[in-house]
């Protein structure tokens, strides 16, 4: 079980290339995010999925666009890379909304261990 | 004002001390409270977990929720060099899984 992977972990890119970001879940949850970290910003959604063929914008979307063909598999593509984006980029899965006694809960998010990518 | 704030630290304590780092919030909605432990170089990873107000223990960790003051609070006991790490809060109104985070604030244990 290896949880949440990334790939890559190291990229260094050119202004104006573009790259996908390939992450991976083994624990059949239903939600996957993409995040970036920045230096005093914390963590910031950037798309989210909430099952396969699903995809919504989170708080920092443009620029980046996301695909979820498969339940286990959610892609981050940079058409046009920008030294702003420049940052740690994370993934994370959790299952779906569930009931406890008739309270709607919140559940975990796992997260991949990261991908660092600079954009010269 | 970011909805939630959280000092940056960093924050160096010695071995053995009570370490009490805290966020506030301004969404009076949020009901769901997290605290994330990030290692260097690492994922974050969930560390603890409240529902509304009150304490949480687990271990040597007490997770704390003021929600009429907006304020949450992690506390170590005895701390660690292994506790040195980046701790996150986070925190979103239920319903639907989308989190809010702190920025971070980073901790160090020293022998």
């Amino acid at each position: 079980n290896a949880g949440v992977t990334q790939t890559p972990k190291f990229r260094v890119l050119k202004t104006g290339q573009s790259m996908t970001l390939l992450c991976a879940q083994d624990m059949n949850h239903e939600y996957m995010y993409w995040y970036r970290q920045d230096p005093g910003m914390g963590l910031r959604l950037i798309h989210y999925s909430v099952g396969e063929g699903t995809t919504a914008k989170g708080e920092v979307p443009d620029g980046y666009n996301v695909s979820r063909l498969k339940k286990q598999n959610f892609l981050l593509g940079l058409e046009s890379a920008a030294p702003s984006q420049t940052s740690v980029y994370f993934c994370a899965s959790s299952y779906s909304i569930f009931d406890t006694g008739g309270q709607k809960n919140t559940d975990t998010q796992y997260f991949g261990p990261g991908t660092r990518l600079t954009v010269l | 004002q970011k909805e939630v704030e959280q000092d940056p630290g960093p924050l160096s304590v010695p071995e053995g001390a009570i370490v009490s780092l805290n966020c506030t919030y301004s969404n009076s909605a949020f009901q769901y409270f997290m605290w994330y432990r990030q290692y260097s170089r690492k994922g974050p990873e969930l560390l603890m977990y409240t529902y509304s107000s009150g304490n949480k223990e687990d271990g040597r960790f007490t997770a704390q929720v003021d929600k009429s003051s907006k304020y949450i609070s992690l506390f170590i006991r005895d701390s660690q060099p292994s506790d040195s790490a980046t701790y996150l809060c986070a925190m979103n109104p239920g319903g639907y899984n989308k989190l809010i985070f702190g920025a971070g604030t980073r901790l160090a244990v020293h022998p």
